[in-house]
């Protein structure tokens, strides 16, 4: 079947602006995850959902990012008020459950650039 | 601080050769590895993992060795193939822990026909 999908692939925002990027996950599979990687770094992990819970938050850089999940399968991450450093490649897996263990399946990823 | 480090960020090895790209952490809590592979403008696809049981896991040509004691893990792959030119992330968890895994920086693996 389909893979992870994400979209947009590429988004050019100027500061100050909010985005919203979106994931689709292997159908079927329950647990979802958010990581970023910034230029020259390794993937950071942003935030996991199980079915359409985020237990834990701690991860989200600032509280201008928030995210959610929907019917147990799409998933939207919005920035608000985008700064610079928030220019990076936004990555969003997806995995049967939730269980380090499961395999994580990876989308190709949004690009984002904040002007 | 960066909990999982891969100190190498290239290596260039010639085709049928092997390639070794290590990796170390520092936090002891840590119990299941993995290795994920990348491709330009791709996502990264899992490789190989290994639980801290363990010390040795091997899947075809890609091989992982734990060395608890020195928290520090390797990947080696025989022989090597251009199609492995790829960056190679190593990434950390705790099994029953909170589902996060931690990668490090990556090493670009280069391999020469």
């Amino acid at each position: 079947g389909a893979g992870v999908s994400q979209s947009p692939s590429n988004k050019v925002t100027e500061k100050g602006k909010d985005v919203e990027l979106r994931c689709d996950p292997i159908s079927g599979h329950t647990a979802l995850y958010w990581y970023r990687q910034s230029l020259g770094q390794g993937l950071e992990f942003l935030i996991y959902f199980q079915g359409n819970s985020a237990p834990d938050k701690s991860g989200l850089p600032s509280d201008r990012f928030s995210a959610e999940r929907t019917g147990g399968s799409v998933s939207t991450l919005t920035i608000q008020r985008t700064q610079q450093e928030d220019s990076a490649v936004y990555l969003c897996a997806s995995s049967l459950f939730l269980d380090i263990r499961e395999t994580q399946y990876f989308g190709p990823g949004t690009r984002l650039l904040v002007l | 601080d960066q909990q999982v480090k891969q100190n190498s960020p290239s290596l260039s090895v010639q085709e049928g050769r092997i390639s070794i790209l290590n990796c170390d952490y520092t936090n002891s809590m840590f119990d299941y590895f993995l290795w994920y592979k990348k491709y330009p403008a791709e996502g990264p696809t899992f490789l190989i993992s290994i639980s801290s049981i363990k010390d040795k896991n091997e899947d075809g040509r890609f091989t992982v060795f734990l060395n608890k004691s020195a928290k520090h893990l390797s990947l080696h792959i025989v022989p090597s193939q251009p199609g492995d030119s790829a960056v190679y992330f190593c990434a950390a968890s705790t099994q029953g822990g909170s589902e996060k895994l931690v990668f490090g920086k990556g090493t670009k693996l280069t391999v020469n026909p």
